[in-house]
């Protein structure tokens, strides 16, 4: 069965410091793997998708994700934050079926000025 | 942007009334979905759709049902509101792989806050 794990409910970081935002998955497959950010009152948008290719993925925003398959480790990173970037962060991992998605349970991110 | 139109945006009904939320897409992709969002339960499935007439329930199907008369809308129908089911509702799309090794990806509409009072 699929599952994922978001290490951290919530997350502080001061503006301009590095984040790092963690996530574990358990597949017995190759899935794809994907992060999306979602601002109060908002939709959940696509920050970036790993699929097959290279496990170092770059997305919106600044943001990267690495594919570690030894670890079964997906974690989001940014180096430098901003304001902007306080929000909720889902994990997400496909299923074995393309058209089936499993979530975490979200890491809340605030950026202190 | 995916194209994916909710209505209403908001809505404020009474226990033991129907709902209905709309989903709109423009893009004619197969896999629709109905998500709602609870304050510790994060996103929980209530039913999607592979196609015109063809849906499944998610694991919180209970009180809710689906239709889809056409590829472009999703409807998700409270049969008889209750407190429990003031949510915030999103609609998602699940755009297919390209390639073979790409993966389907799910984009999300901008989400419907339901209180029932």
């Amino acid at each position: 069965a699929q599952s994922v794990t978001q290490l951290d409910s919530h997350v502080s970081v001061s503006e301009g410091t590095p984040v790092l935002l963690r996530c574990n998955y358990s597949s017995s497959y190759s899935p794809s793997l994907f992060w999306y950010v979602q601002h109060p009152n908002k939709g959940l948008q696509l920050l970036l998708k790993y699929t097959s290719a290279a496990t170092l993925v770059k997305g919106i925003n600044g943001f990267e994700a690495e594919f570690k398959k030894s670890e079964t480790s997906f974690h989001l990173t940014k180096p430098s934050a901003h304001m902007s970037d306080a929000a909720e962060y889902f994990c997400v991992v496909s299923g074995k079926v393309g058209n089936q998605f499993y979530f975490g349970t979200g890491t809340s991110l605030t950026v202190i000025p | 942007d995916a194209g994916i139109t909710q209505s209403p945006r908001h809505k404020v009904t009474e226990t033991g009334t129907p709902v209905t939320l709309r989903c709109h897409q423009t893009e004619n992709h197969r896999y629709m979905y109905w998500y709602r969002q609870d304050p510790g339960h994060g996103l929980r499935l209530i039913h999607y759709s592979y196609g015109v007439k063809d849906t499944d329930k998610g694991e919180v199907s209970d009180g809710y049902s689906v239709s889809r008369s056409k590829t472009e809308d999703f409807l998700l129908t409270l049969e008889s509101a209750t407190s429990s089911q003031t949510s915030v509702y999103f609609c998602a799309i699940g755009r297919e792989a390209i390639t073979y090794d790409s993966g389907n990806t799910i984009y999300f509409g901008e989400g419907s806050w339901l209180t029932v009072v």
